[in-house]
């Protein structure tokens, strides 16, 4: 149980597009999800949290216009990097927190953007 | 001081020997801990919670609380070279109200040496 995936698990896109990842609970409903990226041997770094339905909160220091998050469903969470850049290139990462949970999260894969 | 501390590492032990892994957190009223274990290039993967004061075993993991002392602590008995990671501890904040997320240590780096 508790398994969450993420979409595309890599994905490599010119400077100035947009990339959409999307993050889904497969057997639980996720009230809330939560958007991490971490650098190369640097530790997690929260983006921000979202609950299905509401805006996202965002962690101080992250552009919420460059990182729109859309949590439409119990189920289905989106972060779109749009206007990347080589700077934004980083391993991001979902995780899903289920209804009534004691706040243990689940990972999902995880998606490495490479931004050239 | 840091929210959550965890010492970097690494830590090295032979394999067959018990990795010991500790974690303080600042916040006195946090109720819910966690360890995860991370391989290099992988997601993080929920390995124990704990959330009395006491010990919980998994298998060869167990987990220690101590509210008193503000200390959480991970055991790995038999240590394998597959148990070579970095260990991720984290702590809910108390009074988040809505924001259910954690606060996490900067990992240890284990490596069981064959």
């Amino acid at each position: 149980g508790a398994v969450v995936s993420q979409h595309p698990s890599r994905v490599i896109c010119k400077s100035g597009t947009s990339v959409k990842i999307e993050c889904r609970s497969l057997d639980f409903q996720a009230t809330t999800m939560f958007w991490y990226r971490q650098f190369p041997k640097q530790s997690l770094m929260l983006m921000a949290t979202s609950n299905e339905g509401s805006k996202a909160t965002y962690e101080q220091g992250v552009e919420k216009d460059k990182f729109l998050i859309n949590h439409a469903s119990l189920t289905l969470s989106t972060l779109t990097v749009t206007s990347a850049h080589p700077e934004d290139s980083s391993f991001y990462i979902c995780s899903a927190q289920g209804t009534g949970s004691l706040y243990e999260q689940y990972f999902g894969p995880g998606t490495r953007l490479t931004v050239t | 001081q840091k929210e959550v501390e965890q010492n970097s590492g690494p830590l090295s032990v032979p394999e067959g020997a018990i990795a010991s892994l500790n974690c303080t957190y600042s916040d006195r009223g946090s109720q819910s801990f966690f360890w995860y274990r991370q391989y290099s290039g992988k997601s993080p993967e929920l390995i124990m919670s704990i959330y009395s004061n006491g010990d919980k075993e998994d298998g060869r993991f167990t987990a220690q609380l101590n509210k008193a002392s503000q200390y959480v602590s991970l055991l790995i008995r038999d240590s394998q070279p597959s148990d070579s990671a970095t260990y991720l501890c984290a702590v809910n904040p108390p009074n988040a109200g809505n924001n259910r997320k954690l606060i996490w240590g900067l990992g240890t780096s284990l490596a069981v040496n064959p």
